[in-house]
């Protein structure tokens, strides 16, 4: 059971709008820490998508956007594209357990 | 730009301990500018962040794995180093080294990039 709660799984057809949920709690989320996200596709590694809770490292399509309120976060993918198939996990840190945790993930399929 | 390459042993023993080095270049670990990280991935399962180490040496470690883990560094050769000891089948998993970025006065709030490509361990008699 990991600290940070995502959706399994989510899906979207070409174009449209998707949405992935982070939940935390007040040791990690609500406390203040960041929350940064990763895309990795299939047989690679992880890869940055979002750092400290809405910024995109160059390279990003502005597709991709990230927001933060009160315990909870959420990745916003616009304009669904087959590329975007792929497992996404957010990040924060937890201050009970003294460690930077990850969402247990969450798979985009692209209908 | 830096990039990351673990090496190591694909096939540990149970009850040996794990050994994997990742090496650095594009950039130099003895700069200070960054922590250097270990994280793994059971097959088919989430993330899950071992440790980190600065150049000077200093080392901090995921309390879940605390007593089975050393991190070290070598910054003649630019690389830092993961073991792992007493390791179980639960120990299975792609092993990657990451680069720590942001403010290394504030490291909770930092983050992961780049990543090194991986590197599977299995332990299987």
């Amino acid at each position: 059971q990991s600290v940070l709660t995502q959706p399994p799984s989510v899906s979207g057809a070409p174009g449209q709008r998707v949405t992935i949920s982070c939940t935390g709690s007040s040791s990690n989320i609500g406390a203040g820490y960041d929350v940064h996200w990763y895309q990795q596709l299939p047989g690679t590694a992880p890869k940055l998508l979002i750092y400290v809770n809405s910024n995109r490292p160059s390279g990003v399509p502005d597709r991709f956007s990230g927001s933060k309120s009160g315990t909870s976060a959420s990745l916003a993918i616009t304009g669904l594209q087959a590329e975007d198939e792929a497992d996404y996990y957010c990040q924060s840190y937890d201050s009970s357990l003294s460690a930077w945790v990850f969402g247990g993930g969450t798979k985009l399929t692209v209908l | 730009q830096v990039q990351l390459q673990e090496s190591g042993p694909g096939l540990v023993k149970p009850s040996q301990t794990l050994s994997l080095t990742c090496t650095v270049s594009g950039g130099s670990i003895r700069s200070g500018d960054y922590y250097w990280s270990w994280i793994r991935q059971p097959p088919g399962k989430g993330l899950e962040w071992i440790g980190y180490i600065y150049y000077s040496g200093s080392t901090y470690y995921n309390p879940s794995l605390k007593s089975r883990v050393t991190i070290s560094v070598d910054t003649s050769k630019n690389q830092f180093s993961l073991k792992l000891s007493s390791v179980t089948a639960a120990d299975t998993a792609v092993y990657y080294c990451a680069r720590v970025t942001g403010d290394t006065a504030m490291v909770e709030y930092n983050w992961f990039d780049p990543w090194g490509q991986g590197t599977l361990v299995t332990v299987s008699s």
